[in-house]
């Protein structure tokens, strides 16, 4: 399995403010993953991060709302910026492990925001 | 675009007892792969099993072991043996291969959440 650290696990934000998650990996990897997953929800893919390139957005998120950076293929941080209530989720990145075609996850971070 | 569908929104087992949750999913594609992962309270998530869907033989972890039916686009998971740390939100999910570009995320159903009754 992967080693993924992710930080912040948790955190309570002001509305209009941003909060930059961070996700770092054990190893080399290709593709990193940023999830949401609302309160009671399913995980819904926001975008793909691949080092090297403007990461691919999903239907429905947008890159000002969520700036992904990859600087190298160890690392990837997402923003959430000018964050409102319906912005309280948790935001999970994983990643692809290669040549396993297995996905593994960060541990999450839980965001509030009042 | 494909979707995954979890028709059981609880479900809840006797300890020790055997319990199937259901999964069925929609796609055009011949290549893929579907998992079940699992989040407990402390929301990690848990990859419980691995399904290539160009092989046959249905895939086995120890007590998780899944019924996959290409032609139905059915994945079901079969747990055995019920345990109380079984006891969590289960997650089904899909991902496209490698030949189809393989670069997508996965695609999770809503989930099923299993209760292990002592």
């Amino acid at each position: 399995s992967a080693v993924i650290s992710q930080k912040p696990s948790r955190d309570i934000c002001q509305r209009g403010t941003s909060l930059t998650i961070q996700c770092q990996v054990d190893s080399q990897v290709t593709m990193m993953f940023w999830y949401r997953q609302q309160p009671g929800q399913s995980l819904t893919l926001i975008a793909t991060a691949n080092q090297g390139s403007e990461a691919t957005y999903e239907s429905g998120f947008v890159i000002d709302k969520f700036p992904i950076s990859r600087p190298n293929l160890t690392f990837s941080t997402l923003t959430v910026s000018n964050m409102s209530p319906e912005d309280s989720s948790i935001y999970l990145c994983s990643v692809v492990r290669p040549g396993l075609e297995k996905l593994f996850f960060g541990s999450g971070t839980q965001l509030s925001v009042l | 675009a494909q979707t995954v569908t979890q028709s059981q929104p609880e479900m809840s087992v006797q300890e020790a007892e055997t319990v199937t949750l259901s999964c069925t999913y929609d796609t055009s594609e011949s290549d893929y792969y579907l998992f079940w992962y699992k989040q407990p309270p402390s929301r990690q998530m848990i990859l419980v099993i691995r399904q290539e869907a160009y092989k046959q033989q249905n895939a086995t972890e120890n007590r998780f072991s899944v019924n996959f039916q290409k032609a139905a686009k059915s994945f079901s998971l079969k747990i055995s043996d019920s345990q109380l740390g079984d006891a969590a939100m289960y997650f089904c999910a899909y991902r496209r291969g490698m030949t189809g570009g393989g670069a997508d995320g996965l695609t999770f159903g809503k989930g099923t959440h299993l209760i292990i009754q002592p």
